[in-house]
């Protein structure tokens, strides 16, 4: 069955530093997107993207995120420079169309330390 | 601001009962609605969906969902142990193409043998 690949699985940074953290959608989705989740709290989400550009992004995500789909496969987010707060686990994911509703799969996360 | 509320537990079980899974959602145009298991450490997994009022089942999942009310709840029939999770209560509220997510804090299920 065809999933959401990420890497890397874990990273750890120093603040300031900047990281960037790959997805590898299902092949023939159209629609993706960064979640994180904070431990102990909710899933977020923090930005959608489509036809190589966003189409919304929340409060979070500001001018230290980027997200980028350099190639036909892989979808990436940057964080500039990274926070202590940035700390979290960081989940793509992808859907097929971008009727309301469609399900989105999700990958297995990264896990992104800032010391 | 919209809000997806479940009680976060822990729910306590025993094997072989029924878990009853309950969120509120305040955004009345929401049309889509999911439940997601997370294992601890690990990513959502989707486990139902629903879109009309009613009732909707798959094996030993049913979701029920109430517009009217905005009440969303998920029943697992024969809870097993590797039913213990975090169950997710998501809604997607607007029509717009790469709609977003937005998720519940999660309830803690935990079937005791």
């Amino acid at each position: 069955e065809p999933e959401v690949t990420q890497t890397p699985s874990h990273q750890v940074t120093q603040m300031g530093q900047e990281v960037i953290l790959r997805c590898v959608p299902i092949s023939n989705h159209l629609y993706f997107y960064w979640y994180r989740q904070i431990l102990g709290q909710k899933v977020e989400f923090l930005v959608s993207f489509y036809n190589n550009e966003i189409s919304e992004k929340s409060e979070i995500f500001d001018d230290q995120f980027s997200v980028e789909r350099p190639d036909g496969s892989n979808f990436t987010l940057k964080i500039r420079s990274t926070k202590l707060e940035d700390s979290a686990m960081y989940f793509c994911a992808s859907s097929s169309s971008g009727i309301a509703g469609e399900t989105q799969y999700f990958g297995p996360g990264t896990r992104l330390l800032v010391l | 601001q919209k809000e997806v509320e479940q009680n976060s537990g822990p729910l306590s079980v025993p094997e072989g009962a029924i878990a009853s899974l309950n969120c509120t959602y305040s955004d009345r145009v929401s049309q889509s609605f999911f439940w997601y298991r997370q294992y601890s450490g690990k990513s959502p997994e989707l486990i139902m969906s629903i879109y009309s009022n009613g009732d909707k089942e798959d094996g030993r999942f049913t979701a029920q969902l109430n517009k009217a009310s905005q009440y969303v709840s998920l029943l697992i029939r024969d809870s097993q142990p590797s039913d213990s999770a975090t169950y997710l209560c998501a809604v997607i509220a607007g029509y717009s193409s790469a709609s977003k997510i937005i998720f519940g804090s999660g309830t803690r299920l935990s079937i005791r043998p």
